[in-house]
């Protein structure tokens, strides 16, 4: 299947500060992009939906000034959380659609481990 | 999206098929059905989908009933490394929200 790839795989990064995480699709182009949180124990929550060249959609309770996520290219989104607070450790995933593909099929990348301390 | 119901858990040993089954008595006609899976620290990976034929790729088959209201996935050969958690998840194609919604899933536990 098509490869989504994040990274960093995992980050530890000082209460305060921010940090970005990158998705990119490796083999095909992706018009949509999401990101995913996932807590541990718990499923994956959609955090927001991004459109390449637009400003992303965010699921309710979920801040957009807080989770940025730009969507610049086919094949490459970024969230950046800011002022990143030991609650918002957690492990963050992306995926991307592939268009080309009968159903739309969405591929995931491997995930980045977000720890705040 | 329709939503699905799926047991929380199942075993199965290795070397014999797994049966992993999936409720969407709520399915659209325009909705497909998704598994993915998901394992220990891991980003959730693609295994099948199908819309009302049956389907079969190199990881698994897909069995969806003829009234489409539940689906089986298949993993004929269960290895150790199949243990993971498994998602089935309704969503249409078209239109302008493709999102997955993931719920509990099945966790599968292969044993030796």
């Amino acid at each position: 299947g098509a490869v989504v790839s994040q990274h960093p795989s995992w980050v530890i990064c000082k209460s305060g500060t921010s940090v970005k995480i990158e998705c990119r699709s490796l083999d095909f182009q992706a018009t949509t992009m999401f990101w995913y949180r996932q807590f541990p124990k718990q499923s994956l929550m959609l955090m927001a939906t991004s459109n390449e060249g637009s400003k992303a959609t965010y699921e309710q309770g979920v801040e957009k000034d807080k989770f940025l996520i730009n969507h610049a290219s086919l094949t490459l989104s970024t969230l950046t959380v800011t002022s990143a607070h030991p609650e918002d450790s957690s492990f963050y995933i992306c995926s991307a659609r592939d268009g080309l593909t009968s159903g739309n099929t969405i591929y995931f990348g491997e995930g980045s481990w977000l720890t705040v301390v | 999206d329709a939503k699905t119901t799926q047991p929380t858990s199942m075993d199965c040993a290795e070397g014999r098929a797994a049966n992993l089954p999936c409720n969407h008595s709520t399915i659209s006609g325009n909705e497909y059905v998704y598994w993915y899976r998901q394992i220990h620290s891991q980003g959730p990976q693609y295994i099948i989908h199908g819309l009302k034929n049956n389907e079969t790729n190199e990881m698994a088959s897909l069995i969806i009933t003829e009234d489409r209201k539940s689906s089986t996935l298949i993993l004929p050969h269960a290895t150790l490394r199949d243990t993971a958690v498994y998602y089935c998840i309704v969503r249409a194609s078209g239109g302008s929200n493709y999102k997955l919604t993931f719920g509990k899933g099945t966790l599968l536990t292969v044993n030796p």
